[in-house]
């Protein structure tokens, strides 16, 4: 068990609907990371948090959208959904900013899918 | 962008002999390279990382090497046990006094422990 929750486990949703998944990081962690990761794309980078604050952006659509709150849990919200969005999704967290501690740990994922 | 290629894809071996999967990164800036395991329905797992400062890490039966002036890396597992059978990815990103930005995944490599 990483110490990262995420909820929740699967989720099944029609095309054109809206989601939001949750993430609670480990305790201790301020940097959020959210992933995506599908037969054909492999695991993918979307989007990193720091401290409420967005960091980085990887390939993530405009569709797709996150945030990080005060106790640090993050959502991600996916909308106006698609089949090919029908993946896992990972959070993972990692203490960040000093050196030496950028190891990031993953949750359970959650899968989703699109009909 | 990072882009990271890994090989095999899939690799067979007996029971007790030793597994290699290489990698290799395109961003001469990335300077972390983590490993991770993911079981059939579970998050990815890391096993052992290494920094580009270092050229190698051991940690029991796992063993890491890396060389930045050809930009590859590898997994060396030595006595392999059946409980190593999973998908192994390598990753890549780069360090700063943020921490770490999101990874640059490889697409895996399944490990089969023959009995």
């Amino acid at each position: 068990d990483s110490g990262v929750t995420q909820t929740p486990k699967h989720l099944i949703t029609a095309t054109g609907q809206r989601v939001t998944l949750r993430c609670s990081p480990r305790s201790g962690d301020l940097s959020v990371y959210w992933y995506q990761q599908s037969l054909d794309q492999g695991l993918q980078f979307l989007i990193q948090y720091y401290n409420g604050e967005e960091r980085a952006k990887g390939n993530i659509l405009e569709r797709f959208s996150a945030q990080q709150f005060p106790d640090l849990h993050s959502e991600l919200n996916l909308s106006s959904l698609e089949l090919g969005d029908s993946a896992l999704y990972f959070c993972a967290s990692s203490v960040a900013p000093a050196s030496g501690q950028e190891t990031q740990y993953f949750g359970p994922g959650t899968r989703l899918l699109v009909l | 962008g990072e882009n990271v290629e890994q090989h095999p894809s899939t690799l067979s071996v007996q029971e007790g002999d030793s597994a290699v999967i290489k990698c290799t990164y395109s961003d001469s800036a990335s300077n972390y390279f983590p490993w991770y395991k993911q079981e059939l329905g579970k998050g990815p797992q890391l096993i052992i990382d290494i920094r580009s400062n270092v050229g190698e890490k051991k940690d029991q039966r796992i063993a890491v090497t890396l060389n930045k002036t050809a930009k590859h890396f590898s997994l060396h597992i030595t006595e392999t046990q059946p409980e190593d059978s999973a998908v192994y990815f390598c990753a890549a990103s780069i360090r700063s006094g943020g921490g770490a930005d999101g990874l640059t995944f490889g697409k895996g490599t399944h490990l089969i422990i023959q009995p």
